[in-house]
């Protein structure tokens, strides 16, 4: 079986602050990971996934296949950052796992 | 393209009534993802199709939903009979090509509440 993980329902953070939203996965194959973001009144929409290795938005996040983990983090958080994030995972068959999400709020 | 288009957006019905959302995927993409959104349990996939046949329906939560792709641009879900319990966003999402790899794209999704 597959599982994602976020631990934190709600995160807040100021303007300028670093910010972490944690995601732990469960999956016995290899995973393929996304970040997915909801912002206020939009469509779901991919963030950033693992297999690019790259930065969107300012936003970063690294497979650790020892810790199971892929963690999203940002240096600088901004206003325009606040929003629900969603941790997926996708397993080799196209089955698509999201963790419950994360409201980041991030405040003047 | 207007992107992957749900119907009804809200729909209001009270429970033992037979409801169906609907879905149009983006043209050219060969899968199409349900999901379901609540405050308690997230976002959860309900059934996925590949090029028009169910691949996994595992997360279809009972007998009483039922999902249908009669061909590459049109898809279903029915609930009958509806239950408060059913109350949820239920998104619907396409992609293309090889499926573990590519983005899914969302729909609005279409908010249910059943009285």
């Amino acid at each position: 079986a597959q599982r994602v993980t976020q631990p934190e329902k709600l995160l807040s953070v100021f303007k300028g602050a670093p910010v972490e939203l944690k995601c732990n996965y469960s999956y016995s194959g290899s995973p393929e990971l996304f970040w997915y973001v909801q912002y206020s009144r939009q469509r779901l929409q991919l963030l950033l996934r693992h297999i690019s290795r790259e930065s969107i938005k300012g936003f970063t996040a690294d497979l650790n296949k020892g810790e199971t983990s892929f963690h999203l983090k940002k240096p600088f958080a901004q206003e325009e950052d606040s929003a629900m994030y969603y941790c997926a995972l996708f397993s080799n068959a196209g089955k698509s796992t999201f963790g419950d999400g994360t409201t980041l709020t991030v405040k003047p | 393209d207007a992107g992957v288009i749900q119907s009804p957006r809200h729909e209001v019905t009270e429970m033992g009534q037979e409801v169906t959302l609907r879905c149009k995927p983006i043209s050219g993409h060969n899968s199409l993802f349900w999901y379901r959104q609540t405050m308690m349990r997230g976002l959860e996939l309900l059934i996925y199709f590949n090029n028009n046949v169910p691949i996994d329906d595992s997360g279809m939560p009972e007998d009483r939903f039922s999902a249908k792709m009669p061909n590459a641009s049109f898809s279903t879900l029915k609930i009958q009979p509806s239950e408060p319990r059913d109350s949820a966003v239920y998104f619907c999402a396409s992609s293309s090509g090889q499926l573990s790899y590519n983005e899914q794209f969302f729909g609005p999704g279409t908010r249910l509440t059943v009285l």
